[in-house]
């Protein structure tokens, strides 16, 4: 199993130019998700999703669209980039749906994508 | 929404034990308590988690207070490969798991 994969690894975009981050997993996993980690601080969710074709936001969701058309692939689009924008992005998966379930349910982290705009 | 208080930063000499303190003293009764870490460079990986119990497994060791306001990962022995950031983490709203800035730990040769 490859896991979580993400392309690019690096990205430089100018302002206003739209791009998307690409996530596949091969584990057959339900939940998806999306975060962004600026320096030196921790991840904050961008936006979700607990199977094919449901997504939801998370706590930093503005300036980015999500779909899951389906089980293996989340992409993330950046509408029109900004500098604020600019940080280093993990997709993760986990094989149940909600992340707090009692049984635990680890999730797998892909291994980022930095993300550049000018 | 239920939020975790570690310290910035801690050392430990390599081959010694390490006890990272968390403060979770919002805990509701049913969320687990997961910690991951974030080696440089890389993504997040799972370490362990517990509800009311201690828990062991081939990483770690989580020790859970007896009110759950707070627990302990340690690792028995640390070595270089063990300097990470280390999260605390509970759950926050139905699917997210609030990350916070975490433990920066140091091991000294």
């Amino acid at each position: 199993n490859a896991g979580v994969t993400q392309t690019p690894k690096f990205q430089v975009l100018k302002t206003g130019q739209s791009m998307t981050l690409q996530c596949a997993q091969d584990m057959n996993h339900e939940y998806m998700s999306w975060y962004r980690q600026d320096p030196g601080m921790g991840l904050r969710l961008i936006h979700y999703s607990v199977g094919a074709g449901i997504t939801d936001q998370g706590e930093v969701p503005n300036g980015y669209n999500v779909s899951r058309s389906t089980t293996e692939d989340f992409p993330l689009r950046l509408l029109s980039a900004a500098p604020s924008q600019t940080s280093v992005y993990f997709c993760a998966s986990s094989y149940g749906a909600r992340v707090g379930l009692p049984e635990g349910n680890e999730q797998f982290f892909g291994p980022g994508t930095r993300l550049t705009v000018l | 929404d239920a939020k975790t208080t570690q310290p910035n930063s801690m050392e430990s000499n390599e081959e010694e034990p390490v006890h990272l303190p968390c403060n979770h003293s919002t805990i509701s009764g049913t969320d687990y308590i997961h910690w991951y870490r974030q080696l440089p460079s890389q993504g997040p990986e799972y370490v362990i988690h517990g509800l009311t119990s201690n828990v062991n497994n081939r990483m770690a060791s989580l020790a859970i207070a007896e009110d759950r306001k707070s627990s302990t990962l340690i690792l028995h022995r640390a070595t270089l490969r063990d300097a990470a950031v280390y999260y605390c983490i509970l759950p926050f709203g139905a699917n997210n798991l609030f990350f916070g800035t975490g433990t920066r730990l140091t091991v000294i040769p």
